[in-house]
């Protein structure tokens, strides 16, 4: 079964500080890993993507990275700043039946305080 | 450029209501179409998704239906809401075809049936 898991499933840090969040998938056939970013009450947009053959992937302060082998994906910000609370989503993309589908995982609920 | 709009933004229906939520894309051909939702505190569960007008492949058996119109139209609809069917629906697109294209997600529309 196409599954994503994400950890922790909430996290509060303060302003400055660095994080890491955590993506387990087990998607076949794999075709790429995107971080997204979801404010509340609006619709995901997207981080970073990264295919099979790519470790790590940066935009700005985020950098995603992705062990294909073991199926985890990690993305890590630094230096948080307050508008990064938000939830943050891995979506594995698969090819099946002639299309391909984006497998979500339940999302990290981020926190940055003052 | 491309756009995706999605209305109405919130509602309140009562139980045993119909339902017409409507989807439209602009900028773009021939889409890959999606329907979302969001239960509060889990992640995104795909509904159904399209290839071409009047092609709808569903994933989960459930009270809604979709219909594609027009090819850039997708519609989300329920003969009879149940109290189960609230949560946050979210619409997207993406380019059909293509391995690494990004799935682009309306604002979304909060339903509450009460």
């Amino acid at each position: 079964k196409n599954q994503v898991e994400q950890s922790p499933q909430s996290l509060i840090i303060l302003e400055g500080k660095n994080c890491t969040l955590q993506c387990n998938y087990t998607v076949s056939p794999f075709s790429n890993l995107r971080w997204y970013k979801q404010d509340t009450g609006r619709g995901p947009v997207s981080l970073t993507i990264m295919t099979f053959s790519e470790n790590t992937k940066s935009n700005g302060r985020y950098t995603a990275t992705l062990d294909a082998d073991t199926k985890q994906s990690s993305l890590h910000i630094t230096a948080s700043q307050l508008s990064d609370s938000a939830s943050y989503i891995c979506v594995v993309s698969a090819r099946t039946s002639g299309t391909y589908k984006y497998i979500f995982g339940t999302g990290t609920r981020l926190k940055v305080l003052a | 450029s491309q756009t995706i709009h999605q209305w109405p933004a919130t509602l309140v229906q009562p139980v045993g209501s119909p339902l017409s939520l409507e989807c439209t894309v602009e900028g773009t051909s021939n889409p890959n179409l999606y329907w979302y939702r969001q239960a509060a505190g889990r992640g995104l569960q795909l509904l159904f998704y399209s290839v071409g007008i009047g092609q709808i492949s569903s994933e989960v058996p459930q009270n809604l239906s979709a219909s594609r119109p027009q090819d850039r139209q997708f519609i989300l609809s329920s003969k009879k809401l149940l109290l189960s069917d609230s949560g946050f629906y979210l619409c997207a697109w993406s380019v059909s075809g293509r391995r690494n294209t990004e799935a682009f997600f309306g604002q979304g529309t909060r339903l509450t049936v009460v």
